[in-house]
């Protein structure tokens, strides 16, 4: 099975860096999602990783280390509308996808 | 293109009833999963059919059950029903089970059991 852990809150000021952290466990990989969903609404799909390195799109952008299963996603030039839950998800083996508790996000004015 | 189609968007059913839920994947995506997400538990996944077939089953009791049809559509199903059922149900789908792009999720079908 999976084990993915997140920390649960992030607040952080409009215009700053903001980095949520993942680590996991898993039976076999198969990539990393990162997900954002506002309250009541549906994750959106923000990126996607499944070779070591930095992957950039605008604003945001996410790592992973597959030897220390961890991965994580940074929020730049903050926005109040960046506020929102962020959902780190992996796929094992077996392609089922995995999603941590996720990180709540509070940009403050 | 349109989005992921899920209906109905709420629903309330007494203890021990069943329900049906309908989720219509993005044209051309054949792969769809099913998530139960509630606040304590974030999200949970169900299952995953791709051309009509289980290819992946979570962590949740007989009662919950799903299938696909041959245009892709797909249904879930929840018998017996127990007020911890009372959550956010998500259907995502996919081009494939292999895709890179991500699962598209739609808004959810809230299920409320009193």
């Amino acid at each position: 099975g999976q084990n993915i852990d997140q920390p649960t809150e992030m607040t952080a000021t409009e215009g700053a860096i903001v980095q949520i952290n993942c680590t996991y466990q898993t039976s076999g990989f198969n990539g990393l999602f990162w997900y954002q969903q506002h309250a009541g609404e549906a994750p959106t799909f923000l990126s996607y990783n499944v070779l070591d390195g930095l992957e950039e799109k605008g604003r945001f952008s996410s790592f992973l280390s597959r030897s220390k299963g961890y991965s994580y996603l940074l929020l730049k030039e903050l926005q109040m509308k960046d506020s929102a839950s962020y959902l780190c998800a992996v796929r094992g083996r077996d392609y089922k996808l995995s999603f941590g508790a996720g990180t709540t996000v509070t940009v403050r004015a | 293109k349109a989005g992921v189609t899920q209906t109905p968007r709420y629903l309330i059913k007494t203890r021990g009833q069943q329900v049906t839920l309908s989720c219509s994947p993005i044209s051309g995506h054949r792969s769809v999963s099913w998530y139960q997400q509630t606040p304590g538990q974030g999200l949970q996944f169900l299952f995953e059919y791709f051309s009509e077939t289980q290819r992946n089953k979570g962590n949740f009791p007989g009662r919950f059950s799903g299938r696909q049809f041959s245009n892709s559509r797909s249904e879930m199903n929840v018998s017996t029903l127990e007020l911890g059922d009372s959550a956010l149900y998500l259907c995502a789908s996919s081009l494939d089970d292999r895709s890179h792009y991500g699962y598209t999720f739609g808004s959810g079908t809230r299920l409320t059991v009193v």
